[in-house]
Protein backbone atom coordinates (compact mmCIF):
# COMPACT_ATOMS: atom_id res chain seq x y z
CA UNK A 1 0.00 0.00 0.00
CA UNK A 2 1.06 3.82 -0.15
CA UNK A 3 1.78 3.99 3.80
CA UNK A 4 1.46 2.09 6.64
CA UNK A 5 -2.05 1.29 7.36
CA UNK A 6 -3.39 0.76 11.03
CA UNK A 7 -6.68 -0.27 12.14
CA UNK A 8 -9.17 -0.19 13.82
CA UNK A 9 -8.02 3.42 14.23
CA UNK A 10 -10.05 4.07 17.30
CA UNK A 11 -10.86 1.14 20.06
CA UNK A 12 -12.53 1.27 23.18
CA UNK A 13 -12.89 -1.62 25.71
CA UNK A 14 -13.72 -2.63 28.56
CA UNK A 15 -11.26 -3.34 31.46
CA UNK A 16 -10.32 -6.61 31.21
CA UNK A 17 -10.94 -7.46 27.61
CA UNK A 18 -8.85 -8.76 25.08
CA UNK A 19 -8.00 -6.59 22.21
CA UNK A 20 -6.04 -6.75 18.51
CA UNK A 21 -4.42 -4.41 17.06
CA UNK A 22 -3.27 -4.43 13.17
CA UNK A 23 -0.76 -3.07 11.28
CA UNK A 24 -0.24 -3.52 7.68
CA UNK A 25 3.39 -2.03 6.20
CA UNK A 26 4.38 -0.94 2.79
CA UNK A 27 4.76 -3.60 0.60
CA UNK A 28 8.38 -4.51 0.47
CA UNK A 29 9.30 -3.68 4.10
CA UNK A 30 10.88 -6.10 6.01
CA UNK A 31 10.96 -4.32 8.93
CA UNK A 32 8.21 -3.36 11.36
CA UNK A 33 8.20 -1.94 14.66
CA UNK A 34 5.33 -0.90 17.48
CA UNK A 35 5.87 1.52 19.77
CA UNK A 36 3.24 3.06 22.50
CA UNK A 37 2.83 6.97 22.71
CA UNK A 38 0.91 7.98 26.22
CA UNK A 39 -0.67 11.57 26.04
CA UNK A 40 1.85 14.37 26.16
CA UNK A 41 5.01 11.52 25.45
CA UNK A 42 6.85 10.49 22.81
CA UNK A 43 6.82 7.16 21.50
CA UNK A 44 8.40 4.26 23.40
CA UNK A 45 9.47 1.39 21.70
CA UNK A 46 7.39 -1.86 22.04
CA UNK A 47 8.91 -4.73 19.86
CA UNK A 48 10.40 -4.96 16.74
CA UNK A 49 10.43 -7.81 13.12
CA UNK A 50 13.05 -8.63 10.94
CA UNK A 51 10.34 -10.57 8.13
CA UNK A 52 8.18 -12.92 10.56
CA UNK A 53 11.43 -13.62 12.96
CA UNK A 54 10.25 -11.05 16.57
CA UNK A 55 14.02 -9.70 16.73
CA UNK A 56 13.35 -7.87 19.91
CA UNK A 57 10.17 -8.17 22.49
CA UNK A 58 12.49 -6.01 24.87
CA UNK A 59 9.61 -2.88 25.15
CA UNK A 60 6.60 -4.89 25.61
CA UNK A 61 5.39 -3.85 29.34
CA UNK A 62 4.43 -7.16 30.73
CA UNK A 63 3.51 -10.65 29.74
CA UNK A 64 -0.56 -9.96 28.45
CA UNK A 65 1.14 -8.07 25.62
CA UNK A 66 2.36 -10.44 22.40
CA UNK A 67 2.89 -9.49 19.10
CA UNK A 68 3.42 -11.52 15.68
CA UNK A 69 3.91 -11.21 12.07
CA UNK A 70 3.51 -14.52 10.68
CA UNK A 71 4.04 -14.08 7.17
CA UNK A 72 6.60 -11.54 7.18
CA UNK A 73 3.87 -8.85 6.32
CA UNK A 74 0.42 -7.62 8.41
CA UNK A 75 1.54 -7.75 12.17
CA UNK A 76 -1.23 -8.28 15.26
CA UNK A 77 -0.11 -6.35 18.61
CA UNK A 78 -2.58 -9.07 21.21
CA UNK A 79 -3.50 -7.24 24.75
CA UNK A 80 -4.82 -9.64 27.16
CA UNK A 81 -7.21 -8.71 30.04
CA UNK A 82 -6.71 -5.14 29.56
CA UNK A 83 -6.13 -2.55 31.91
CA UNK A 84 -6.81 1.50 32.08
CA UNK A 85 -3.41 1.85 32.22
CA UNK A 86 -2.83 0.31 28.73
CA UNK A 87 -5.00 3.32 27.00
CA UNK A 88 -2.68 4.69 24.58
CA UNK A 89 -1.95 5.35 21.15
CA UNK A 90 -0.18 2.56 19.55
CA UNK A 91 1.71 3.23 16.24
CA UNK A 92 2.94 0.84 13.94
CA UNK A 93 6.27 1.55 11.77
CA UNK A 94 7.84 -0.01 8.63
CA UNK A 95 11.49 0.35 7.13
CA UNK A 96 12.73 -1.36 3.79
CA UNK A 97 15.46 -2.82 5.40
CA UNK A 98 17.32 -3.30 8.97
CA UNK A 99 17.87 -0.60 11.19
CA UNK A 100 15.65 2.49 10.85
CA UNK A 101 17.71 5.34 8.78
CA UNK A 102 13.97 5.53 7.37
CA UNK A 103 11.12 4.42 9.24
CA UNK A 104 7.45 5.28 8.30
CA UNK A 105 4.93 5.37 11.32
CA UNK A 106 1.38 4.71 10.48
CA UNK A 107 -1.56 7.40 11.81
CA UNK A 108 -2.17 4.83 15.08
CA UNK A 109 -5.16 3.40 17.50
CA UNK A 110 -6.05 4.90 20.21
CA UNK A 111 -7.06 3.01 22.62
CA UNK A 112 -9.52 3.34 25.52
CA UNK A 113 -9.59 1.54 28.32
CA UNK A 114 -12.74 1.96 30.45
CA UNK B 1 17.85 11.96 33.04
CA UNK B 2 15.44 11.49 30.16
CA UNK B 3 17.61 10.24 26.94
CA UNK B 4 16.48 13.24 24.72
CA UNK B 5 14.99 16.25 26.09
CA UNK B 6 13.18 18.68 24.47
CA UNK B 7 11.48 22.29 24.94
CA UNK B 8 7.66 21.26 25.37
CA UNK B 9 6.01 24.55 23.40
CA UNK B 10 7.40 27.41 21.02
CA UNK B 11 5.46 29.86 19.74
CA UNK B 12 6.25 32.09 17.02
CA UNK B 13 4.87 34.53 14.34
CA UNK B 14 4.22 33.55 10.74
CA UNK B 15 7.35 34.11 8.27
CA UNK B 16 10.01 34.19 10.97
CA UNK B 17 12.29 31.41 11.50
CA UNK B 18 11.73 28.39 14.11
CA UNK B 19 14.44 26.94 16.04
CA UNK B 20 13.47 23.57 18.42
CA UNK B 21 16.28 22.55 20.67
CA UNK B 22 16.98 18.70 21.72
CA UNK B 23 19.75 17.33 23.76
CA UNK B 24 20.44 13.81 24.12
CA UNK B 25 22.51 11.87 25.91
CA UNK B 26 23.62 8.95 23.80
CA UNK B 27 27.36 9.54 22.48
CA UNK B 28 27.27 6.70 20.31
CA UNK B 29 23.82 7.43 18.76
CA UNK B 30 24.52 6.66 14.77
CA UNK B 31 21.81 8.71 13.48
CA UNK B 32 19.35 11.55 14.76
CA UNK B 33 15.44 12.05 13.46
CA UNK B 34 12.88 14.83 13.62
CA UNK B 35 9.15 13.92 13.48
CA UNK B 36 6.20 15.91 12.76
CA UNK B 37 2.89 14.91 14.29
CA UNK B 38 -0.12 16.91 13.31
CA UNK B 39 -3.56 16.20 14.78
CA UNK B 40 -5.38 13.22 13.75
CA UNK B 41 -2.01 12.13 11.50
CA UNK B 42 0.83 9.65 11.82
CA UNK B 43 4.45 10.87 12.70
CA UNK B 44 5.89 12.06 9.60
CA UNK B 45 9.61 11.69 8.78
CA UNK B 46 10.94 15.36 8.15
CA UNK B 47 14.70 14.50 7.92
CA UNK B 48 17.21 13.04 9.61
CA UNK B 49 20.97 13.37 9.96
CA UNK B 50 24.03 10.99 10.29
CA UNK B 51 26.15 11.40 13.40
CA UNK B 52 29.19 12.40 11.54
CA UNK B 53 27.57 14.96 9.77
CA UNK B 54 27.53 18.76 11.57
CA UNK B 55 24.97 19.99 8.78
CA UNK B 56 21.97 19.22 6.63
CA UNK B 57 19.88 21.08 4.64
CA UNK B 58 16.25 20.29 3.22
CA UNK B 59 14.60 23.38 1.26
CA UNK B 60 12.99 25.18 4.45
CA UNK B 61 14.57 22.65 7.04
CA UNK B 62 18.26 23.22 8.35
CA UNK B 63 19.41 20.73 10.98
CA UNK B 64 22.65 21.05 13.00
CA UNK B 65 24.71 19.03 14.93
CA UNK B 66 26.84 19.42 17.84
CA UNK B 67 27.99 16.39 18.65
CA UNK B 68 30.32 17.46 21.47
CA UNK B 69 27.24 18.91 23.43
CA UNK B 70 25.35 16.55 22.29
CA UNK B 71 23.01 18.83 21.09
CA UNK B 72 20.53 18.95 18.08
CA UNK B 73 18.28 21.80 16.40
CA UNK B 74 16.23 22.31 13.94
CA UNK B 75 15.54 25.48 11.91
CA UNK B 76 12.47 25.59 9.96
CA UNK B 77 12.61 29.31 7.48
CA UNK B 78 9.88 31.39 6.71
CA UNK B 79 7.93 29.38 8.97
CA UNK B 80 4.07 28.90 8.04
CA UNK B 81 0.40 28.14 9.95
CA UNK B 82 0.86 24.64 8.25
CA UNK B 83 3.90 23.99 10.33
CA UNK B 84 2.04 24.30 13.29
CA UNK B 85 2.43 20.96 15.15
CA UNK B 86 4.30 18.48 17.48
CA UNK B 87 8.18 17.99 16.92
CA UNK B 88 9.80 14.85 18.08
CA UNK B 89 13.70 14.33 18.34
CA UNK B 90 14.83 11.30 18.52
CA UNK B 91 17.96 8.67 18.20
CA UNK B 92 19.13 5.16 17.14
CA UNK B 93 22.27 3.46 18.57
CA UNK B 94 24.87 1.87 17.20
CA UNK B 95 25.57 -1.37 16.43
CA UNK B 96 22.70 -3.71 18.18
CA UNK B 97 19.33 -2.18 18.61
CA UNK B 98 19.69 0.56 15.68
CA UNK B 99 16.68 -0.47 15.05
CA UNK B 100 15.30 1.13 18.40
CA UNK B 101 14.31 5.11 18.47
CA UNK B 102 14.58 6.43 21.84
CA UNK B 103 11.93 9.62 21.20
CA UNK B 104 11.58 12.90 23.18
CA UNK B 105 8.71 14.21 24.69
CA UNK B 106 7.59 16.80 21.81
CA UNK B 107 7.63 20.69 21.17
CA UNK B 108 4.55 21.96 19.94
CA UNK B 109 5.14 24.69 17.58
CA UNK B 110 2.71 27.02 17.52
CA UNK B 111 2.52 29.62 14.59
CA UNK B 112 0.44 32.87 15.35
CA UNK B 113 -0.95 34.52 11.62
Amino acid sequence: GAGVSQSPRYKVTKRGQDVALRCDPISGHVSLYWYRQALGQGPEFLTYFNYEAQQDKSGLPNDRFSAERPEGSISTLTIQRTEQRDSAMYRCASSFGQGNTEAFFGQGTRLTVV
Amino acid sequence: GEDVEQSLFLSVREGDSSVINCTYTDSSSTYLYWYKQEPGAGLQLLTYIFSNMDMKQDQRLTVLLNKKDKHLSLRIADTQTGDSAIYFCAESKSGAGSYQLTFGKGTKLSVIP
